[in-house]
């Protein structure tokens, strides 16, 4: 079990351009989550799939993000013509579904529009 | 709507004293409960959850939780604080039915001083 992974770390971009940030979850894990924390607030649920199903996104992911999980594996998260309020850290879990399982986490993936 | 209250921002306090995080969250349903620690420029890790049973929940790092059902609450506590305690911790529900997804509070930045 290595972990929830995230990559890359960090991001800086000028605002406008496109970014991607990668996730692989737990082995086996079905659920897969994203969730986006600026600083000095909790975690802000973005969406979240079930195997390559994408079940639920939130109002604050707006029509420039874009979330895959094409196998049912890794997933990407793509911000289209970034704006400086797109900065964040962009936290991706997973867990293996069923009631009341643990969510795990990955270290994060921060991204500043400059 | 769904909420989670954490009604102290920071709580500063002496190496070796007692500490207590609050927490309050909005139901009208069953929920799940769950408290994550956050070290800097880290992912989330949890301390531990409440699913059902015993409202006395024991974490990880000597933590432990209360599940208040009349008062909407599961405070977070520990009896004796170390140095290595200092990090930022969030409360968080699933609302049980649908997506099992976490909603967190604002977070509580515990700082443990010599």
């Amino acid at each position: 079990d290595t972990g929830v992974s995230q990559d890359p770390r960090h991001k800086i971009t000028k605002r406008g351009q496109n970014v991607t940030f990668r996730c692989d979850p737990i082995s086996e894990h079905n659920r897969l989550y994203w969730y986006r924390q600026t600083l000095g607030q909790g975690p802000e649920f973005l969406t979240y799939f079930q195997n390559e199903a994408q079940l639920e996104k939130s109002r604050l992911l707006s029509d420039r993000f874009s979330a895959e999980r094409p196998k049912g594996s890794f997933s990407t998260l793509e911000i289209q013509r970034t704006e400086q309020g797109d900065s964040a850290m962009y936290l991706c879990a997973s867990s293996p579904g069923g009631t009341g399982n643990t969510i795990y986490f990955g270290e994060g993936s921060w991204l500043t529009v400059v | 709507a769904q909420s989670v209250t954490q009604l102290d921002s920071q709580v500063p306090v002496f190496e070796e004293a007692p500490v207590e995080l609050r927490c309050n969250y909005s139901s009208s349903v069953s929920v799940y409960l769950f408290w994550y620690v956050q070290y800097p420029n880290q992912g989330l890790q949890l301390l531990l959850k409440y699913l059902s049973g015993s409202t006395l929940v024991k974490g990880i790092n000597g933590f432990e939780a209360e599940f208040n059902k009349s008062q909407t609450s599961f405070h977070l506590r520990k009896p004796s604080v170390h140095i290595s305690d200092t990090a930022e911790y969030f409360c968080a529900v699933v609302y049980r039915g649908g997506s099992e997804k976490l909603v967190f509070g604002k977070g509580t930045k515990l700082t443990v001083n010599p």
